[in-house]
């Protein structure tokens, strides 16, 4: 069955300083992950997506993910984080055969401190 | 995103009340999905429809049911609503099987 684990409930970075927002998956076949981020009471935004190709991928707000086949991660993170970045994060995965069929993680909350 | 509506995107109701919610897409996307989301568990797929004609039950589909009107349109229903329905549901579509593009959101209470 097809998982995915967001490990930290929380982080909580300095305005500045880059960020990490962890993300590890489990599928049988090949993974499509995507990052989306919901700011309080809004709906998900996509921020970006690894389907195939280079293992940096680049998205929306300066925000990118590396993918780890070997280590079956998708993490996400930017090099200078704002305040304005503060909101919950969702990763999610589907596979080639499966498509359409989003399995989320169970959101991280970062908050970036002035 | 302004291309997927949701209505209404509050509502208060009672146990055992029939309810439904609406969701109304102008990207022209033929996959449209439900989702509710429950702190702590992310989201979980209620139900989705790859076209008109085709509908699928999803991770939690129990005491829920869904009506694709048309492309633009997919309703999510609740025959008789219980209190742990209680959640915050999202609309969302897609163009094919990749990228999906979310509803602002219907925040549900059930009492």
């Amino acid at each position: 069955a097809q998982s995915v684990a967001q490990p930290e409930d929380q982080v909580n970075v300095a305005e500045g300083n880059p960020l990490t927002v962890k993300c590890t998956y489990s599928v049988s076949g090949n993974p499509y992950l995507f990052w989306y981020v919901q700011y309080p009471n809004r709906g998900l935004q996509f921020l970006l997506k690894y389907i195939t190709g280079d293992n940096l991928v680049k998205g929306s707000y300066g925000f990118e993910a590396e993918f780890n086949k070997s280590q079956t991660s998708f993490h996400l993170k930017k090099p200078s984080a704002l305040v304005s970045d503060s909101a919950l994060y969702f990763c999610a995965v589907t596979t080639s055969g499966n498509t359409g069929k989003l399995i989320f993680g169970q959101g991280t909350t970062l908050q970036v401190k002035p | 995103d302004a291309d997927v509506t949701q209505t209404p995107r509050n509502r208060i109701t009672k146990t055992g009340k029939r309810i439904m919610l609406e969701c109304s897409q102008t990207k022209g996307h033929d996959r449209m999905y439900w989702y509710r989301q429950d702190p702590g568990l992310g989201l979980r797929l209620i139900y989705y429809s790859f076209d008109v004609k085709d509908i699928n039950k999803g991770e939690i589909s129990d005491g829920y049911s869904v009506s694709r009107q048309a492309q633009a349109k997919f309703s999510l229903s609740l025959e008789s609503a219980i209190p742990n329905q209680t959640a915050l549901y999202f609309c969302a579509t897609s163009p094919g099987g990749e990228t999906q593009y979310f509803g602002p959101g219907t925040r549900l209470l059930v009492l």
